[in-house]
């Protein structure tokens, strides 16, 4: 099965920096999610995004549902360091097909 | 708060040897999934299950088999470990249309 196109795979940042990322995909999907997974530890939901064109925030993040259904990005602001992790994407057409992107991993420098 | 438990946080195992992969929710869920997460790939599916004693391959099913006797458990069995096994294995339940939760994973090593 296809995965989604995560972007970028790995970024460096300043702590207070902002951060974004994004997934793309050639297939629609009804549900985008982000995930965030610390080291040794399982991925934990971030965000759940239900609507085209959708805008969600949880504190100092905020991610959008893209209008055609085909992307969705996440973006950070103010960056900390407990921030540091693997950000994933996933996408959902019905309840069991689920992608998942390739990770972005984030490093912040205090 | 749902608890996805995986019974082992880590696994050595040699070669051609049957290995079991425990998960159990606490949730009521009727959607368990197992994963396996390899770097720059991503998270990709092995096997899901709907409901007691129902499994559906996922994507990568190969070398692989799953049994789900209770609600509550699903397995994941490798029949013959082999070092391509080597891997991050990432159990996961949902309820519905809702998003997964997933446990903390356990990590495979075959040598």
């Amino acid at each position: 099965g296809q995965q989604l196109n995560q972007s970028p795979q790995s970024m460096f940042i300043q702590e207070g920096e902002d951060v974004s990322m994004n997934c793309t995909s050639s297939s629609i999907f009804n549900t985008w999610l982000w995930y965030k997974q610390d080291p040794g530890e399982g991925p934990v939901l971030l965000i759940a995004l239900y609507k085209a064109g959708e805008l969600t925030s949880n504190g100092r993040l905020t991610a959008q549902f893209g209008i055609t259904r085909k992307d969705s990005f996440l973006n950070i602001s103010a960056s900390i360091p407990s921030d540091v992790g693997i950000y994933f994407c996933a996408g959902r057409f019905n309840n069991n097909d689920m992608r998942f992107g390739a990770g972005t991993r984030l490093t912040v420098k205090p | 708060d749902v608890k996805v438990t995986q019974s082992s946080r880590y696994l050595v195992k040699r070669t051609g040897e049957k290995v079991f992969l425990e998960c159990v929710q606490d949730m009521d869920h009727e959607n368990m999934f197992w994963y396996r997460q390899d770097p720059g790939l991503g998270l990709r599916l092995i096997y899901f299950s709907y409901d007691v004693k129902m499994k559906e391959k996922g994507d990568i099913p190969e070398g692989y088999s799953v049994s789900r006797e209770k609600k509550e458990r699903f397995s994941l069995i490798l029949e013959s470990a082999s070092t391509n096994q080597t891997s991050m294995y990432l159990c996961a339940s949902s309820f519905g249309n809702s998003p997964l939760h997933f446990g903390n994973g356990t990590r495979l090593t075959v040598t």
